[in-house]
């Protein structure tokens, strides 16, 4: 069955950097692209990034491009994201997720989140 | 940026009763590339619709999407006690993104 478990938040002041790990199982993970979608505490759903299954093309939302890089290592079926200049409002639980077919833009699986909390 | 503007806010029925949830679009959405999930409190979003009206593995068919352009809804038909949740719309037509929620709670 798929699996996906994050790793990596935490406590960080403004302006710091994470980097988040999802590791992936249950399915051929170098045959699917990769989301990142987080949600803020009490509030809804924002999509974060998305990696091709082959890590050619990357897609970032506005709210976060130039400031969090997605990138993968297939040989260990693992999705990372790499977030810097850390601000308050990307205090979130941060989730991966797989689509239902390789190159989907939707959200079938999901890991458990892991939370991300800035704040001094 | 496609904004989702998602009414009402919440909506308070009874199981047994028919819910209708409206999304709307800021701009066209193309190829009707909106889904719908549901989310309950300490859980993960679950996937309902896709392509506006075709409904994901799994999902009992008292789920129904439609619409098309900048209006869609999704209509629970008769409502179980399992259903009352937060559902989300989001569109996948440009980038992506997701509307802000409508509860649907018991009355």
């Amino acid at each position: 069955q798929v699996q996906l478990v994050e790793s990596g938040g935490g406590v960080v002041q403004p302006g710091g950097s994470l980097r988040l790990s999802c590791a992936a199982s249950g399915f051929t993970f170098s045959s699917y692209g990769m989301h990142w979608v987080r949600q803020a505490p009490g509030k809804g759903l924002e999509w974060v990034a998305f990696m091709r299954y082959d890590g050619s093309n990357r897609y970032y939302a506005d709210s976060v491009r130039g400031r969090f890089t997605i990138s993968r290592d297939n040989s260990n079926n693992t999705l990372y994201l790499q977030m810097n200049s850390l601000r308050a409002e990307d205090t979130a639980v941060y989730y991966c997720s797989k689509p239902p077919y390789p190159s989907g833009n939707l959200f079938d699986y999901w890991g458990q989140g892991t939370l991300v909390t800035v704040s001094s | 940026e496609i904004v989702l503007t998602q009414s009402p806010g919440t909506l308070s029925l009874s199981p047994g009763e028919r819910a209708t949830l409206s999304c709307r679009a800021s701009q066209s959405v193309s190829n009707s590339n909106l889904a719908w999930y549901q989310q309950k409190p300490g859980q993960t979003p679950r996937l309902l619709i896709y392509a506006a009206s075709s409904r994901a593995t799994g999902i009992p068919d008292r789920f129904s999407g439609s619409g098309s352009g900048t209006d869609f809804t999704l209509t629970i038909s008769r409502l179980e006690p399992e259903d009352f949740a937060v559902y989300y719309c989001q569109q996948y037509g440009d980038s992506l993104t997701f509307g802000g929620g409508s509860k649907v709670e018991i009355k």
